[in-house]
């Protein structure tokens, strides 16, 4: 499976749009793009997933480029409990999800 | 449905000791997946079961670590003996193949 490419950490401000960029440059055709959070203390959270098209359900818009090197997740109007990690991961849909360090959103009162 | 199901939240342990972790996955998944999560490692694959068979078990580090799915609503990760460095959080996921991981909220292991 792809690797990817996270920033390590950002701040957003409450009730703003949250985008959270993702690098995936070596991604197959045949090879989705995942996000997770994960809220501290808790197990990863799925939030949305897409092949080409873009994606948007009640937690979150997905983009991804017309090349899919690269995908930005969308949290339209961010609140402190968006607070988590954020995983960017890219697999065929097989077992192996590799996690990554994932970018630390802090949104900021 | 109430999602998956990790038993005990925390465990503290001597060394030497034997460890024994607990999941019950969603009903009607079909694949069930051990990780492991520490700050230097991130989260690792340990195990996965499909039809409560294991598929995949090259994450597991050592012949200290054991699995076993006896039936497809529980699932079990054994450590002996229980050694400082298996000191993490030990997050079981289910899922139906092919769909997104469900989580559960982990174990917390600590071996002193």
């Amino acid at each position: 499976d792809a690797k990817t490419t996270q920033p390590t950490s950002m701040d957003c401000a409450e009730g703003r749009a949250a985008n959270l960029p993702c690098n995936h440059s070596t991604i197959s055709g045949n090879e989705y793009v995942y996000w997770y959070r994960q809220i501290h203390s808790q197990g990863p959270q799925y939030i949305i997933h897409g092949l080409k098209n873009n994606e948007t359900n009640e937690m979150a818009s997905l983009i991804i480029t017309e090349d899919r090197k690269s995908s930005t997740l969308i949290l339209p109007h961010a609140t402190l409990r968006d607070t988590a990690v954020y995983y960017c991961i890219v697999s065929s849909g097989t077992y192996k999800y590799i996690f990554g360090t994932g970018t630390r959103l802090k949104v900021l009162a | 449905d109430a999602g998956v199901i990790q038993s005990p939240r925390h465990e503290v342990t001597e060394m030497g000791q034997e460890v024994t972790l607990r999941c019950k996955p969603i009903s009607g998944h079909n694949s069930l997946f051990w990780y492991r999560q520490t700050m230097m490692r991130g989260l690792e694959l340990l195990i996965y079961f499909n039809n409560n068979v294991p598929i995949d078990d090259s994450g597991m580090p050592e012949d200290r670590f054991s699995a076993k799915m006896p039936n497809a609503s529980f699932s079990t990760l054994k450590i002996q003996p229980s050694e400082p460095r298996d000191s993490a959080v030990y997050f079981c996921a289910s899922s139906m193949e092919g769909s997104p991981l469900h989580f559960g909220n982990g174990t917390r292991l600590t071996v002193t």
